[in-house]
């Protein structure tokens, strides 16, 4: 079946363009996470979804983040008014559960270059 | 608070040759998840393996073992006989009461031919 899928997979955005993001999970999973990874380090938390709601958004680094998952499948993450440090790539991932236990799935990543 | 640290940031190793992956975390948690997960040049992150804290058995899948030791808090990664297809940056992660990862920064594994 298909895995999570991620729109566009690369985008370049002057500084102070709103951007927005796109995260389509596997069909019929319960959770799904956004992560910042940026250059050379390892993925970092931004927010959490189970279904609709927005369990945890203690991660999003600035309120110019914004997430939504407004019937509970695809996800859009943006970001309004873009600085260059929102450069990075931008992960989704989704888990079919809403424990602990599962493991996520993660899409390719949406790299994001703010000029 | 959870960490996770991957002390190695670049290893170099020649095809066939063993290779182990270090990996240590830190949690107040007595019930917590480790991950390790692999990211190809593509970028995707690819799921390796999960272990709950409360299974200490060392597992291999192939090529890939893992050793698991809550006394040292290290969850070691080992591939034999690795192949250049194995180049990628590896991630370790722990997933504590909350739901979402913390991820380790990464040891980036090249494989020479």
């Amino acid at each position: 079946g298909a895995g999570v899928s991620q729109s566009p997979r690369y985008k370049v955005a002057k500084r102070g363009q709103d951007v927005a993001l796109r995260c389509d999970p596997i069909s019929g999973h319960v959770s799904l996470f956004w992560y910042q990874q940026a250059l050379g380090q390892g993925p970092e938390f931004l927010t959490y979804f189970q279904n609709e709601a927005q369990l945890d958004k203690s991660g999003l680094p600035s309120d110019r983040f914004f997430a939504e998952r407004p019937e509970g499948s695809v996800s859009t993450l943006k970001i309004q008014r873009t600085q260059q440090e929102d450069s990075a790539v931008y992960l989704c991932a989704s888990s079919s559960t809403g424990t602990g236990r599962n493991e996520q799935f993660f899409g390719p990543g949406t790299r994001l270059t703010v000029l | 608070a959870q960490k996770v640290t991957q002390a190695q940031t670049e290893i170099s190793v020649v095809e066939k040759e063993d290779v182990t992956l270090d990996c240590v975390y830190e949690t107040r948690d007595t019930t917590y998840y480790l991950f390790w997960y692999k990211q190809p040049p593509s970028g995707e992150l690819v799921f390796l393996i999960r272990r709950n804290s409360f299974d200490e058995q060392n597992e291999i899948s192939g090529r890939y073992s893992w050793n698991f030791q809550k006394s040292t808090s290290s969850f070691n990664f080992t591939i034999t006989a690795s192949q250049v297809v194995d180049s990628a940056v590896y991630f370790c992660a722990l997933r504590e009461s909350a739901r979402q990862l913390t991820f380790g920064s990464g040891t980036q594994l090249t494989v020479l031919p």
